[in-house]
């Protein structure tokens, strides 16, 4: 079965900061991978998706952006951080047709 | 578009009582369809996960149906306790273009069991 693995948790930023979340997959290889936000009280937004190295595709216009450097890693960045990414940003994978498994989530405040 | 309804969209029942929780979707074409539970400030954790053969799947106190037909799911808790106290959220999978599978979320149910 998969593992992600994400981090950091928590994150405090200032506006205009820059940004990088990671995220690493266990447990199998080539998967799927996800970039969600969640906004309070709000459902789960795609943001960014990958099918492979290299290839990302995104789904929501905005100042970020995501890199996948290796087969099982995937980078949620930003050069500029605004008030408004502030959200719990979710990393996920698949392998095959079964919905995401996700990982534990990081928090993000942007002050 | 693909879509999934959740609702209701908040609910609150008192501990040992049963509720019903509903997901509609128009996702096509359709690949299979998973509950999840979210606790507050976690990642959310799969509960059960149907394909289109499957009606009914259970997981202890947690049951899920799904009409293909009608295209609706629900998910039943019996006899709640406290720590059911979460977000649900309905996901339904699609083949897209390239082979990839595509998720689309519900905006979740969030449930409040009181004692």
């Amino acid at each position: 079965s998969q593992t992600i693995h994400q981090w950091p948790a928590t994150l405090v930023q200032p506006v205009g900061s820059p940004l990088s979340l990671e995220c690493t997959v266990e447990g199998t290889s080539n998967p799927n991978l996800y970039w969600y936000r969640q906004a309070a009280g709000r459902g789960l937004q795609l943001l960014f998706y990958s099918v492979g190295i290299g290839q990302i595709s995104s789904e929501v216009p905005q100042n970020l952006s995501a890199s996948r450097p290796q087969d099982r890693q995937f980078i949620l960045s930003s050069k500029k951080l605004l008030l408004s990414d502030s959200g719990f940003y979710l990393c996920a994978s698949t392998w095959g047709p079964p919905p995401p498994t996700f990982g534990a989530g990081s928090r993000l405040t942007v002050l | 578009k693909n879509q999934v309804e959740q609702s209701p969209q908040s609910l609150i029942i008192l501990e040992g009582k049963n509720c019903t929780l509903q997901c509609n979707y128009t996702v096509s074409p359709f690949s299979n369809l998973r509950w999840y539970k979210q606790d507050t400030g976690r990642g959310p954790v799969s509960l059960t996960i149907m394909t289109f053969s499957e009606n009914t799947k259970s997981n202890g106190r947690y049951t899920a149906t799904l009409d293909a037909d009608t295209k609706q799911s629900s998910l039943h808790i019996t006899a709640s306790q406290l720590s059911d106290s979460a977000s649900y959220i309905c996901v339904v999978s699609a083949k897209a273009s390239g082979g990839s599978y595509i998720p689309t979320f519900g905006r979740g149910t969030s449930l409040i069991v009181h004692p």
